[in-house]
């Protein structure tokens, strides 16, 4: 079992639609990261969160630390919010990485 | 400019050549890591240190070794690839231990590496 689950793993919406990407985690953390893959590969953090809900324009991150569950929903989506998004755990020595959710908008 | 940097970020070997891939980082990070991502398996740790000399293995560090002689530099070396080790490698720092909750890591921009 993964330390770190996302869903969807692929998602394609249209333009100016509400995107939902979810990540649960198993292990003990204090605060959960978002990072966005670039399609040349590049990784950026986006958000770094332990309680409650982050916003940076669009893009909204929401973590229930008891419940061990996080949200990333970006409104408006554009294209140039095609990407991977992965969320990580931080844990002991090391983070551990969701698989990723690759998402395609559509113009 | 705060940046990693990673080279090559393409390579095409054969099975057996001795490769290394480079990684620097410009930010006095005492934190480094190596990770191959591979499609449906995420990002996994090969080898992670803490400061010059200090080395550990990660989740799969078969058929790896890394260095650490000086801070900037964290150099991958793979002494016989082989087409199992056909993956996407980023290298990454960070100011804090890596398992730190607010401790942004910061990434190289990958190298792709394929084993024939």
């Amino acid at each position: 079992k993964n330390e770190v689950e996302q869903s969807p793993q692929n998602l394609t919406a249209q333009e100016g639609e509400f995107i939902t990407i979810n990540c649960s985690y198993s292990v003990g953390i204090s605060a959960l990261h978002w990072l966005q893959q670039h399609p040349g590969g590049g990784i950026v953090s986006l958000f770094m969160l332990s309680s409650g809900k982050k916003k940076h324009g669009r893009l909204i991150a929401t973590i229930n630390i008891q419940e061990k569950h996080s949200s990333l929903h970006i409104t408006a989506s554009h294209p140039r919010d095609s990407a991977v998004y992965i969320c990580a755990a931080p844990s002991g020595n090391q983070f551990y990485f969701g698989t990723g959710t690759s998402l395609t908008v559509i113009p | 400019e705060a940046q990693v940097t990673q080279n090559p970020r393409y390579l095409i070997t054969v099975t057996g050549k001795k490769l290394t891939v480079t990684c620097s980082q410009n930010m006095n990070h005492e934190y480094m890591s190596w990770y191959r991502q591979d499609p449906g398996l995420g990002l996994r740790q090969i080898y992670y240190s803490m400061n010059v000399e200090v080395t550990d293995k990660g989740d799969v560090p078969e058929g790896y070794k890394v260095s650490r002689k000086e801070k900037r530099n964290f150099p991958l070396i793979l002494e016989s690839p082989s087409p199992n080790q056909t993956s996407l490698y980023f290298c990454a720092s960070s100011l804090l231990p890596t398992g730190t909750s607010y401790n942004e890591q910061f990434f190289g921009p990958g190298t792709r590496l394929t084993v024939l």
